[in-house]
């Protein structure tokens, strides 16, 4: 059964453009998390969707949105990238309630130069 | 701020011994779950532990959970180099709302 998905790899960006950034969970998961983590740190918690809508979202400016599709996977925008979005963002499934076990993505690294 | 705390925040040991990490959290939690990140990568799922459970094995993983405290350990036994990674408690709480917060981390080094 394959894992989580992301895409890309990498990512390298100027300060002031957009990023979009994938995952397609696990099949069969319905939530999709998505997470920040700067370098050294822990993670942050981003936005979490279910079922298409998204169920909660951490503390982060608007210019970080996402959807989920209705085949469960998930896209990450960040728009007029900061170069302190500079971090691996990360993405998880589970099946349906938040507090079940996540399964994680390999995780994009976003460079903004 | 973070729910859950790690402390310590980096520990190094020779390969054979045992590794003890600690978590502390502020709310009460639906459960509680321990991670491993090895250099960069995504988390790997190691145990989860429900609010009324007090200690869970899973190989050499021992978790223990006392809720009087709001603390959690997580002990690695005869440790090898395989376990050097960054190791996170995630703490679960859905009180009217769902939300799991990850703590800082723990990082371990097993020297061979």
């Amino acid at each position: 059964e394959a894992g989580v998905t992301q895409s890309p790899t990498h990512l390298i960006k100027t300060r002031g453009q957009q990023a979009t950034l994938r995952c397609s969970p696990i099949s069969g998961h319905t939530s999709v998390y998505w997470y920040q983590q700067a370098l050294g740190l822990g993670l942050q918690f981003l936005l979490w969707y279910d079922e298409g809508e998204e169920r909660n979202r951490g503390n982060f400016p608007p210019r970080f949105s996402g959807r989920q599709f209705p085949n469960y996977s998930s896209e990450l925008n960040v728009n007029a990238l900061e170069l302190e979005d500079s971090a691996l963002y990360l993405c998880a499934s589970s099946l349906g309630l938040a507090y079940n076990e996540q399964f994680f993505g390999p995780g994009t690294r976003l460079t903004v130069l | 701020s973070q729910q859950g705390e790690e402390d310590p925040q980096a520990l190094s040991i020779q390969e054979g011994e045992n590794a003890t990490m600690n978590c502390s959290y502020k709310t009460s939690i639906n459960n509680l779950q321990w991670y491993r990140q090895n250099s960069g990568r995504g988390l790997v799922h190691l145990i989860l532990i429900r609010s009324n459970e007090r200690e869970k094995h899973s190989g050499r993983l021992r978790v223990t959970l006392d809720t009087s405290k709001k603390s959690s350990s997580l002990l690695i036994t005869a440790s090898r180099a395989a376990d050097t990674a960054s190791y996170f408690c995630a703490t679960a709480f859905s009180g009217g709302y769902q939300k799991v917060t990850f703590g800082t981390g723990t990082k371990l080094q097993v020297i061979p």
